[in-house]
Protein backbone atom coordinates (compact mmCIF):
# COMPACT_ATOMS: atom_id res chain seq x y z
CA UNK A 1 0.00 0.00 0.00
CA UNK A 2 0.54 3.38 0.16
CA UNK A 3 -0.09 4.57 4.00
CA UNK A 4 2.57 7.48 5.35
CA UNK A 5 2.68 6.67 8.92
CA UNK A 6 3.23 10.76 10.82
CA UNK A 7 4.41 11.19 14.47
CA UNK A 8 3.42 13.02 16.77
CA UNK A 9 0.22 13.90 15.79
CA UNK A 10 0.91 17.37 18.13
CA UNK A 11 4.67 19.30 19.29
CA UNK A 12 4.78 21.47 21.90
CA UNK A 13 8.23 23.29 22.47
CA UNK A 14 9.55 26.67 23.87
CA UNK A 15 10.67 28.96 21.17
CA UNK A 16 14.54 28.23 20.84
CA UNK A 17 14.20 24.38 21.34
CA UNK A 18 14.58 22.06 18.25
CA UNK A 19 11.43 20.18 16.60
CA UNK A 20 11.33 16.25 15.15
CA UNK A 21 8.56 14.77 13.02
CA UNK A 22 8.68 11.68 11.57
CA UNK A 23 7.24 9.41 8.83
CA UNK A 24 7.72 6.11 7.94
CA UNK A 25 5.95 4.52 4.50
CA UNK A 26 5.55 1.67 3.42
CA UNK A 27 6.18 1.93 -0.39
CA UNK A 28 9.85 0.67 -1.62
CA UNK A 29 9.34 2.45 -5.08
CA UNK A 30 8.83 5.86 -3.31
CA UNK A 31 11.50 8.29 -4.51
CA UNK A 32 10.19 11.67 -3.28
CA UNK A 33 9.46 12.92 -0.17
CA UNK A 34 8.21 16.77 -0.03
CA UNK A 35 7.33 18.51 3.40
CA UNK A 36 4.50 21.22 3.33
CA UNK A 37 3.37 23.31 5.75
CA UNK A 38 0.03 24.64 6.50
CA UNK A 39 -1.34 27.75 8.62
CA UNK A 40 -3.70 28.24 10.22
CA UNK A 41 -6.63 28.67 7.44
CA UNK A 42 -4.00 29.04 4.70
CA UNK A 43 -3.00 26.55 1.88
CA UNK A 44 -0.27 24.18 2.49
CA UNK A 45 3.30 25.09 1.31
CA UNK A 46 6.35 23.10 0.07
CA UNK A 47 8.89 24.16 2.56
CA UNK A 48 11.71 21.22 1.99
CA UNK A 49 12.05 17.86 -0.14
CA UNK A 50 14.37 15.63 -0.62
CA UNK A 51 14.70 12.61 -3.29
CA UNK A 52 16.03 8.95 -2.61
CA UNK A 53 19.52 9.78 -4.37
CA UNK A 54 20.08 11.65 -0.99
CA UNK A 55 20.34 10.80 2.94
CA UNK A 56 19.73 14.47 3.73
CA UNK A 57 19.22 17.92 2.72
CA UNK A 58 19.17 21.49 4.74
CA UNK A 59 18.08 24.68 4.01
CA UNK A 60 18.58 27.19 6.90
CA UNK A 61 16.85 25.92 10.16
CA UNK A 62 14.98 23.33 8.69
CA UNK A 63 16.54 19.95 7.29
CA UNK A 64 15.36 16.78 6.18
CA UNK A 65 16.52 13.08 6.83
CA UNK A 66 15.64 10.02 4.73
CA UNK A 67 16.46 6.44 6.00
CA UNK A 68 15.61 3.88 2.78
CA UNK A 69 16.38 1.02 4.06
CA UNK A 70 14.06 1.51 6.92
CA UNK A 71 11.58 3.77 4.76
CA UNK A 72 11.50 6.53 7.09
CA UNK A 73 11.94 10.21 6.93
CA UNK A 74 11.97 13.11 9.31
CA UNK A 75 11.89 16.85 9.56
CA UNK A 76 14.30 19.36 11.61
CA UNK A 77 13.46 22.83 12.68
CA UNK A 78 16.26 24.15 14.80
CA UNK A 79 16.01 27.18 16.57
CA UNK A 80 12.08 27.08 16.55
CA UNK A 81 10.44 30.78 16.58
CA UNK A 82 6.58 30.81 17.01
CA UNK A 83 6.10 31.82 13.17
CA UNK A 84 7.15 28.09 12.97
CA UNK A 85 3.45 27.33 14.48
CA UNK A 86 1.53 25.32 11.96
CA UNK A 87 0.64 21.85 10.66
CA UNK A 88 3.46 20.11 9.01
CA UNK A 89 2.77 17.08 7.07
CA UNK A 90 4.53 14.81 4.92
CA UNK A 91 4.51 13.25 1.84
CA UNK A 92 5.39 10.72 -0.69
CA UNK A 93 5.17 10.04 -3.80
CA UNK A 94 7.31 8.79 -7.12
CA UNK A 95 5.22 5.29 -7.32
CA UNK A 96 2.54 6.07 -8.55
CA UNK A 97 2.39 8.64 -11.59
CA UNK A 98 1.38 11.96 -10.15
CA UNK A 99 0.32 10.98 -6.88
CA UNK A 100 1.10 11.93 -3.30
CA UNK A 101 0.21 10.23 -0.39
CA UNK A 102 0.15 12.56 2.52
CA UNK A 103 0.55 12.04 6.50
CA UNK A 104 -2.19 13.14 8.93
CA UNK A 105 -0.02 15.87 9.74
CA UNK A 106 1.72 17.54 13.24
CA UNK A 107 0.40 20.33 14.77
CA UNK A 108 3.69 22.30 16.41
CA UNK A 109 2.94 24.89 18.41
CA UNK A 110 5.89 27.30 19.79
CA UNK A 111 5.63 29.20 22.71
CA UNK A 112 7.92 32.30 22.99
CA UNK B 1 -3.33 35.44 -11.18
CA UNK B 2 -0.46 33.68 -10.50
CA UNK B 3 -1.50 31.35 -8.31
CA UNK B 4 -4.23 28.87 -8.10
CA UNK B 5 -7.67 29.98 -7.69
CA UNK B 6 -10.48 28.04 -6.29
CA UNK B 7 -14.13 28.78 -6.01
CA UNK B 8 -16.23 29.68 -3.82
CA UNK B 9 -14.33 29.85 -1.01
CA UNK B 10 -17.20 28.76 0.84
CA UNK B 11 -20.12 26.89 0.23
CA UNK B 12 -22.98 26.09 2.59
CA UNK B 13 -25.25 23.61 1.26
CA UNK B 14 -28.01 20.90 2.13
CA UNK B 15 -27.95 17.36 1.93
CA UNK B 16 -29.29 16.10 -1.00
CA UNK B 17 -28.24 19.03 -3.19
CA UNK B 18 -25.35 19.20 -5.73
CA UNK B 19 -22.22 21.39 -5.72
CA UNK B 20 -19.73 22.21 -8.29
CA UNK B 21 -16.31 23.88 -7.36
CA UNK B 22 -13.73 24.95 -9.35
CA UNK B 23 -10.12 25.34 -10.14
CA UNK B 24 -8.36 27.78 -11.81
CA UNK B 25 -4.44 26.25 -11.95
CA UNK B 26 -1.01 27.77 -12.56
CA UNK B 27 -1.12 28.92 -16.40
CA UNK B 28 0.97 26.77 -17.80
CA UNK B 29 0.84 23.83 -14.86
CA UNK B 30 0.13 20.58 -17.15
CA UNK B 31 -1.03 18.10 -14.10
CA UNK B 32 -4.15 19.44 -11.87
CA UNK B 33 -4.75 17.63 -8.54
CA UNK B 34 -7.93 17.58 -6.40
CA UNK B 35 -7.66 16.97 -2.60
CA UNK B 36 -10.33 16.87 0.60
CA UNK B 37 -9.18 17.95 3.96
CA UNK B 38 -11.44 17.12 6.63
CA UNK B 39 -11.45 18.98 9.75
CA UNK B 40 -8.51 18.24 11.31
CA UNK B 41 -7.23 15.46 9.29
CA UNK B 42 -4.71 14.98 6.68
CA UNK B 43 -4.79 15.34 2.20
CA UNK B 44 -7.23 12.61 1.00
CA UNK B 45 -6.18 12.16 -2.75
CA UNK B 46 -9.11 12.13 -4.60
CA UNK B 47 -8.24 12.96 -8.51
CA UNK B 48 -5.52 13.71 -10.40
CA UNK B 49 -5.44 15.27 -14.04
CA UNK B 50 -2.60 15.33 -16.86
CA UNK B 51 -3.72 17.83 -19.27
CA UNK B 52 -7.68 17.23 -19.94
CA UNK B 53 -7.00 13.09 -18.85
CA UNK B 54 -7.76 11.71 -15.65
CA UNK B 55 -5.14 8.94 -15.57
CA UNK B 56 -5.93 8.36 -11.68
CA UNK B 57 -9.77 8.14 -10.41
CA UNK B 58 -9.30 5.49 -7.79
CA UNK B 59 -9.56 8.67 -5.07
CA UNK B 60 -12.75 9.25 -5.54
CA UNK B 61 -14.90 8.31 -2.31
CA UNK B 62 -18.44 7.34 -4.72
CA UNK B 63 -19.87 7.46 -7.88
CA UNK B 64 -21.53 10.72 -6.49
CA UNK B 65 -18.26 12.48 -6.92
CA UNK B 66 -16.90 13.64 -10.30
CA UNK B 67 -14.31 15.61 -11.76
CA UNK B 68 -13.41 16.83 -15.62
CA UNK B 69 -11.11 19.38 -16.70
CA UNK B 70 -11.06 21.53 -20.11
CA UNK B 71 -8.67 23.19 -22.00
CA UNK B 72 -5.76 21.55 -19.91
CA UNK B 73 -7.01 24.36 -17.67
CA UNK B 74 -10.16 25.11 -15.61
CA UNK B 75 -11.34 22.01 -13.41
CA UNK B 76 -14.41 21.31 -12.01
CA UNK B 77 -15.45 18.93 -9.26
CA UNK B 78 -19.06 17.99 -8.75
CA UNK B 79 -20.78 16.46 -5.81
CA UNK B 80 -24.11 15.12 -6.54
CA UNK B 81 -26.52 14.83 -3.99
CA UNK B 82 -24.38 16.03 -1.24
CA UNK B 83 -24.11 14.54 2.25
CA UNK B 84 -23.12 15.50 5.38
CA UNK B 85 -20.11 13.47 5.63
CA UNK B 86 -18.83 15.48 2.27
CA UNK B 87 -18.17 18.46 4.93
CA UNK B 88 -14.83 19.40 4.49
CA UNK B 89 -12.33 21.75 2.36
CA UNK B 90 -11.47 20.80 -0.97
CA UNK B 91 -8.09 21.57 -2.02
CA UNK B 92 -6.56 22.27 -5.98
CA UNK B 93 -3.29 22.04 -6.80
CA UNK B 94 -1.63 22.20 -9.81
CA UNK B 95 1.92 21.45 -10.79
CA UNK B 96 4.26 22.34 -14.04
CA UNK B 97 5.24 19.83 -17.21
CA UNK B 98 8.71 18.94 -15.12
CA UNK B 99 7.24 17.98 -11.81
CA UNK B 100 4.45 15.39 -13.26
CA UNK B 101 5.57 12.38 -11.58
CA UNK B 102 7.71 13.90 -8.53
CA UNK B 103 7.86 17.59 -7.36
CA UNK B 104 6.28 20.97 -5.80
CA UNK B 105 2.77 20.98 -5.99
CA UNK B 106 0.78 24.42 -5.75
CA UNK B 107 -2.31 24.70 -3.83
CA UNK B 108 -5.24 26.94 -3.61
CA UNK B 109 -6.38 28.43 -0.95
CA UNK B 110 -9.53 25.62 -0.97
CA UNK B 111 -13.27 25.43 -1.25
CA UNK B 112 -14.69 24.83 2.15
CA UNK B 113 -18.11 23.31 1.62
CA UNK B 114 -20.38 22.74 4.92
CA UNK B 115 -23.23 19.89 4.56
CA UNK B 116 -26.41 20.80 6.78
Amino acid sequence: GENVEQHPSTLSVQEGDSAVIKCTYSDSASNYFPWYKQELGKRPQLIIDIRSNVGEKKDQRIAVTLNKTAKHFSLHITETQPEDSAVYFCAQGGSTLGRLYFGRGTQLTVWP
Amino acid sequence: GAGVSQSPSNKVTEKGKDVELRCDPISGHTALYWYRQRLGQGLEFLIYFQGNSAPDKSGLPSDRFSAERTGESVSTLTIQRTQQEDSAVYLCASSPPHAVTTGELFFGEGSRLTVL
